[in-house]
């Protein structure tokens, strides 16, 4: 079946240090893979997105690019904030007309000003 | 804006009791999906419906059962309450398989 498998948090970062949150996958077919962020006390929210292969997801300054290659979905950032202190969420939704979604376990990101 | 309605935010149940969770959408999706989420172990997809009446099982579907009367209105019902199901609950839908999920704000149940 379908996997996702994320860097294991906690990951704690200075205001304005680079962030890199690794992302692989194990899919059959062409999935589509999102990072979603999940703020305390919230649901989640797409950060973004990518359909195919060699596609860049950007938002709020993330970006992740599709690598078909070696299966990967890397979240980074340049300079981080407090504010994007949350859970990120990697994950990909299968070609089925549902899109059935398997997400990955979850990083916590903390950054200390 | 896509919006997905959580009916309770907290919920202190029994073990034993059948509990009802339910979540509606507004944006006439067809797909509607059903999650909890606990520590470590990420999101696990309970069930999913992408029709009316129409239902398949997710990854952990033991001790759970849906309900997709109307196309806004997804439930999950936990037939017969236990411990093991305390959790956090989230609700999602979306339109097409590479169109992203919209998320409820969760129900954070506890079972007693």
């Amino acid at each position: 079946g379908n996997s996702v498998t994320q860097m294991e948090g906690p990951v704690t970062l200075s205001e304005e240090a680079f962030l890199t949150i690794n992302c692989t996958y194990t899919a059959t077919g062409y999935p589509s893979l999102f990072w979603y962020v999940q703020y305390p006390g919230e649901g989640l929210q797409l950060l973004l997105k990518a359909t195919k292969a060699d596609d860049k997801g950007s938002n709020k300054g993330f970006e992740a690019t599709y690598r078909k290659e070696t299966t990967s979905f890397h979240l980074e950032k340049g300079s981080v904030q407090v504010s994007d202190s949350a859970v990120y969420f990697c994950a990909l939704s299968d070609n089925t007309n549902a899109g059935k979604s398997t997400f990955g376990d979850g990083t916590t990101l903390t950054v200390k000003p | 804006d896509v919006k997905v309605t959580q009916s309770s935010r907290y919920l202190v149940k029994r073990t034993g009791e059948k509990v009802f969770l339910e979540c509606v959408q507004d944006m006439d999706h067809e797909n509607m999906f059903w999650y909890r989420q606990d520590p470590g172990l990420g999101l696990r997809l309970i069930y999913f419906s992408y029709d009316v009446k129409m239902k398949e099982k997710g990854d952990i579907p033991e001790g759970y059962s849906v309900s997709r009367e109307k196309k806004e209105r997804f439930s999950l019902i936990l037939e017969s309450a236990s411990t093991n199901q305390t959790s956090m609950y989230l609700c999602a839908s979306r339109d097409r398989h590479n169109s992203p999920l919209h998320f409820g704000n969760g129900t954070r149940l506890t079972v007693t």
